[in-house]
């Protein structure tokens, strides 16, 4: 998927641990989307950032979900105190022009 | 960003060509309309996007209908590797930042 670069790929995090997922997009894309899809269902936005920005975080839950994309480094998706009920995958897509590019995604399971 | 309509499945015989439709009968002048596949649990993966004119790359093509309002993704000579969930999403060209909206697109299963 075009050199997007998410890590961990694997994640095991006991319930009420945090989870640091990372997103290092293509070189020059400045923007950057992450996704969740949860098993057996389809991909749902959560949100966009652009370097140092939150655009739209309209599909981010209200409680113990964060993201940044700081000036320096890879983008970043924090979820403090896990649920059984965040085990997840979890793509970042990167974007410099009109086409957004996945990365491989981050497996997240709470245990 | 207009809603689209696509089948839930579909198969295709190897070495055949795949014609994936999409109805977005609302879109409007300014939205493009993009295609992604995910092939098993794997990331979604950018096929092609156009406006108006049909587009090729070396993946697909894409055949838009003159009034705009369906489109056609074809795969011209399927693999058992293109067996994936596709994706047909339009987006305004001004909201080129947007997100990009999944729907439930369609399970394509590519059969020897």
């Amino acid at each position: 998927n075009a050199g997007v670069m998410q890590n961990p790929r694997h994640l095991v995090r006991r319930r009420g641990q945090e989870a640091r997922l990372r997103c290092s997009p293509m070189k020059g894309h400045s923007h950057v989307y992450w996704y969740r899809q949860l098993p057996e269902e389809g991909l749902k936005f959560m949100v966009y950032l652009q370097k140092e920005n939150i655009i739209d975080e309209s599909g981010m839950p209200k409680e113990r979900f964060s993201a940044e994309f700081p000036k320096e480094g890879p983008s970043i998706l924090r979820i403090q105190q896990v649920v059984r009920g965040d085990s997840a995958a979890y793509f970042c897509a990167g974007r410099a022009g009109t086409e957004a590019f996945f990365g491989q995604g981050t497996r997240l399971t709470v245990v | 960003d207009a809603k689209t309509t696509q089948p839930t499945s579909m198969d295709c015989a190897e070495g055949r060509a795949a014609n994936l439709p999409c109805n977005h009968s609302t879109i409007s002048g300014n939205e493009y309309v993009y295609w992604y596949r995910q092939i098993h649990s794997q990331g979604p993966q950018y096929i092609i996007h156009g406006l108006k004119n049909n587009e090729t790359n070396e993946m697909a093509s894409l055949i838009i209908t003159e009034d705009r309002k369906s489109s056609t993704l074809i795969l011209p000579h399927a693999t058992l590797r293109d067996t994936a969930v596709y994706y047909c999403i339009v987006r305004a060209v001004y909201n080129q930042g947007g997100k990009l909206i999944f729907g439930q697109g369609t399970e394509l299963s590519v059969k020897p």
